[in-house]
């Protein structure tokens, strides 16, 4: 089984709908995060959590919302979706490691807003 | 986080050696060097990270040189699939904030027979 996994894997919904995008991991890892990645774009990041009770703002957080709900899950929600938000995104995870620490990826999902 | 500078694209036949370039001049002494890959929008692999020495490991090697300044990302022997986007981030290790990867653009590396 994937140690990173994301449901749906591919989202079609309508502007103003409410899309919650879910991440779980099996990795025993404590820090996650959101990503999306526009065509031909790197990845961005949308926000991150260290712990449970640590959630922070990533680079382009408007419009996006998160909640830590256990170690192992972290969900990604989009309150009132609109076409820009049509994107791939990506939920990651690492462990804590004062060198450099791996980021293990899911294997993303499509979201498009029509 | 040091901003990276790395080429579009590159071509490599199989069976050869990849070479993948990245400048990053502006690194200071605690950020490290790593490298990335994304096949065709799967999600990005972790392949190989250092600080100053050289590193190998199953899947390739990393050269930075002497002032850091710029490092190689060498696939020694490239397979069709190794053709992917590949992403040289430069950041400091996992402590406090700083453990978040900043993206670029990366170099499509396309290996042909």
């Amino acid at each position: 089984d994937a140690d990173v996994t994301q449901t749906p894997r591919n989202r079609i919904t309508k502007t103003g709908k409410r899309i919650m995008l879910e991440c779980s991991q099996t990795k025993g890892h404590d820090r996650m995060y959101w990503y999306r990645q526009d065509p031909g774009l790197g990845l961005r990041l949308i926000y991150y959590s260290f712990d449970v009770k640590d959630i922070n703002k990533g680079e382009i957080s408007d419009g996006y919302s998160v909640s830590r709900q256990a170690q192992a899950k972290f969900s990604l929600s989009l309150e009132s979706a609109i076409p820009n938000q049509t994107a791939l995104y990506f939920c990651a995870t690492s462990d804590f490691g004062l060198e450099g620490n791996e980021q293990f990826f899911g294997p993303g999902t499509r979201l498009t807003v029509l | 986080d040091a901003k990276t500078t790395q080429p579009p694209s590159m071509d490599c036949a199989e069976g050869r050696a990849a070479n993948l370039p990245c400048n990053h001049s502006t690194i200071s002494g605690n950020e490290y060097v790593y490298w990335y890959r994304q096949i065709h929008s799967q999600g990005p692999q972790y392949i190989i990270h250092g600080l100053k020495n050289n590193e190998t490991n199953e899947m390739a090697s990393l050269i930075i040189t002497e002032d850091r300044k710029s490092s190689t990302l060498i696939l020694p022997h490239a397979t069709l699939r190794d053709t992917a986007v590949y992403y040289c981030i430069v950041r400091v290790g996992s402590t406090g904030t700083a453990s978040k990867l900043t993206f670029g653009t990366g170099t499509r590396l396309q290996v042909t027979l």
